[in-house]
């Protein structure tokens, strides 16, 4: 067990829609990574909060968003759902900042079916 | 341009046989640092090793080991004697200072181990 908990474990839904995902990271640790895994695009980085601040974003579309809470949980907020965005969603944390070496403990994901 | 190829796709071994996942890196960097994951069926991400640019030195842990060469741009993983709890995906990932530490993935090696 890594320590990092994602809610839901599964997600159906209808495209048009808006889902939320819940990542709560190991205690301490005030780095949050959101992942995306996906067949055709493999793992790719979507956004990093740093204590709450955003700290890095990838090739996060404008339809996702993301935030970090004052508790250090993170959502990650997908609309208008369209069925490419049907995935694994990884949360994961490290207890570092923008450090390149920093170790990164992954949730078990929330896999996001559209349909 | 960052970049970690892992050329194979599959592999199928055969229960106590040694197999070796290659792992190629691209950085313009000279601080980055590599990482290996495992993807088991459940589909958690399972950290198992973290490497810096300036530590040549192999790693061996229990079963498995780890080749870092940096003349050849590879840090290829070892495990020997395999068994079937060893079925998996196995990620090797990049993180360096131009993208401060995000993960970049390589598309991953699938591991069948056969009893």
């Amino acid at each position: 067990d890594s320590g990092v908990t994602q809610t839901p474990k599964h997600l159906i839904t209808a495209t048009g829609q808006r889902v939320t995902l819940r990542c709560s990271p190991r205690s301490g640790d005030l780095s949050v990574y959101w992942y995306q895994q996906s067949l055709d695009q493999g793992l790719q980085f979507l956004i990093q909060y740093y204590n709450g601040e955003e700290r890095a974003k990838g090739n996060i579309l404008e339809r996702f968003s993301a935030q970090q809470f004052p508790d250090l949980h993170s959502e990650l907020n997908l609309s208008s759902l369209e069925l490419g965005d049907s995935a694994l969603y990884f949360c994961a944390s490290s207890d570092g900042g923008a450090n390149p070496g920093d170790i990164q403990y992954f949730g078990a994901g929330t896999r996001l079916s559209v349909l | 341009a960052q970049k970690v190829t892992q050329a194979q796709t599959e592999i199928s071994v055969v229960e106590k046989e040694d197999v070796t996942l290659d792992c190629v890196y691209e950085t313009r960097d000279t601080t980055y640092y590599l990482f290996w994951y495992k993807q088991p069926p459940s589909g958690e991400l399972v950290f198992l090793i973290r490497r810096n640019s300036f530590d040549e030195q192999n790693e061996i842990s229990g079963r498995y080991s780890w080749n870092f060469q940096k003349s050849t741009s590879s840090f290829n993983f070892t495990i020997t004697a395999s068994q079937v709890v060893d079925s998996a995906v196995y990620f090797c990932a990049l993180s360096d200072r131009y993208n401060g530490d995000k993960l970049i993935f390589g598309t991953g090696t699938r591991l069948q181990v056969f009893p």
